[in-house]
């Protein structure tokens, strides 16, 4: 069982650079999300969607975009990286919404923006 | 504003028996989880409550009480592989999930 994969694990990019992340679940979930995670922080939202062709904000979705064209596929988007967007981005699925619905994650996408 | 607060780091000794708190602040409760996180790794899931009381699941157990904004991880007969993050998080009234910074729990020999 795959469950929830990223791709890349790891980026270097340089200041105002862009780059895709893609995160892949095979578990048919209807929501996906995308979080950060920084040293000393909880896991912050940056966008999620409620199935295929939905998309919504979350709590720190400035300087990304998202697009879920596929229901297996979510992609994150920074179009001109910023040293503050150095971090490790977890995508997450999951059945249901979260009243109860437990989230599964992908291994992490760890970028560095000099 | 949003809080979930838990202790920054802890020791334990294998074998033993170890707490971990979480109080929450939060507008609203829709439920809370309780994830691993093992370093360089994702979150896994642990447990989720909902109702006040006690939910044992082998040699862990998490405890809610809602009136006190409460919650805790018991981690039982403690193993060496026990040694990581573990991540309180709390379903708001707007079905947002608002994450602690998390619990780095060290295992002595």
């Amino acid at each position: 069982n795959a469950g929830v994969t990223q791709t890349p694990k790891f980026r270097v990019l340089k200041t105002g650079q862009s780059m895709t992340l893609l995160c892949a679940q095979d578990m048919n979930h209807e929501y996906m999300y995308w979080y950060r995670q920084d040293p000393g922080m909880g896991l912050r939202l940056i966008h999620y969607s409620v199935g295929e062709g939905t998309t919504a904000k979350g709590e720190v979705p400035d300087g990304y975009n998202v697009s879920r064209l596929k229901k297996q596929n979510f992609l994150l988007g920074l179009e001109s990286a910023a040293p503050s967007q150095t971090s490790v981005y977890f995508c997450a699925s999951s059945r249901e919404g979260l009243e109860g619905g437990e989230l599964f994650f992908g291994e992490g996408s760890r970028l560095t923006v000099l | 504003g949003q809080n979930i607060d838990q202790p920054t780091e802890m020791t334990a000794t294998e074998g033993a028996i170890v707490q971990i708190n979480c109080t929450y602040q939060t507008s609203g409760f829709n439920g809370l989880f309780w994830y691993q996180q093992h370093a360089g790794e994702a979150p896994t899931f642990l447990s989720y409550n909902v109702l006040d009381g006690l939910e044992e699941k082998g040699r862990f157990s998490s405890f809610l009480s809602r009136s006190k904004g409460y919650s805790y991880l018991l981690l039982k007969e403690l193993q060496m592989k026990d040694s990581a993050s573990y991540l309180c998080a709390v379903v708001d009234s707007n079905y947002q999930l608002i994450w602690g910074a998390g619990t780095k729990l060290i295992i002595k020999p």
